[in-house]
């Protein structure tokens, strides 16, 4: 079975610091995305990567960066985590090929105080 | 992005009823998806649809590709406990590597 990995459940941060959100996927797949999740808004997408090194902005990238070093792995970056920050997120892995192939990571849920 | 608007926005519906739910898109998608979301957990694909008028089973579950690609049905037949989440569709980007997401719905299921 595919296996997308987070590397926190919950993480509660202070307005200012700098956070690292990690995702790991041991599938070997091209692409992997980052979302965050709001009650009534649905998933909205920050950014997304379709290779090593390759970054694509999403529908909400402000405030956010990514980094892809290596193709199993996926960084989130809140340079300067804001209260407006607090939500879920998900980090989702799929191949190149097929839409119906995109696997979710049980999320992080960030509070930032 | 793409809005996807889904409803209703919540359920809460006795053991053993029939659930229905869609998601309305205000452009033409070529697949629909719907997912669902345990609690504390990421979502799950449930059905995927890849043609207009498309009417596909997954034991309980029943979704159809509604006619004018705008939009999609899901229904649940005699819902269980285990049912209860929130069920999201989506449709992917013409390229194939985005997705958009409905804002969802969440379904409580009392025993």
């Amino acid at each position: 079975d595919v296996k997308v990995t987070q590397s926190s459940r919950y993480l509660v941060k202070r307005t200012g610091e700098k956070v690292f959100l990690e995702c790991v996927q041991d599938m070997d797949h091209e692409n992997m995305f980052w979302y965050r999740q709001d009650p009534g808004l649905g998933l909205r997408l920050i950014y997304f990567s379709y290779d090593v090194k390759m970054k694509e902005k999403g529908d909400i990238p402000e405030g956010y960066s990514v980094s892809r070093e290596k193709k199993e792995r996926f960084s989130l970056i809140l340079e300067s985590a804001s209260t407006n920050q607090t939500s879920m997120y998900l980090c989702a892995s799929s191949l190149w090929t097929g839409p119906d192939t995109q696997y979710f990571g049980p999320g992080t849920r960030l509070t930032v105080l | 992005g793409q809005q996807l608007n889904q409803s209703p926005q919540s359920m809460f519906i006795q053991e053993g009823e029939d659930v229905s739910m869609n998601c309305t898109s205000s452009s033409i998608f070529n697949t629909w998806l719907w997912y669902k979301q345990d609690p504390g957990e990421g979502p799950v694909l449930l059905i995927a649809l890849y043609k207009a008028g498309e009417l596909t089973s997954n034991g309980r579950l029943t979704a159809q590709f509604g006619i004018t690609r705008k939009d999609s049905f899901l229904n649940i037949s005699a819902s269980i406990p285990s049912d209860v989440g929130i069920y999201f569709c989506a449709g992917p980007s013409n390229t194939g590597n985005q997705f958009y997401f409905g804002t969802g719905t969440s379904l409580t299921v009392i025993p």
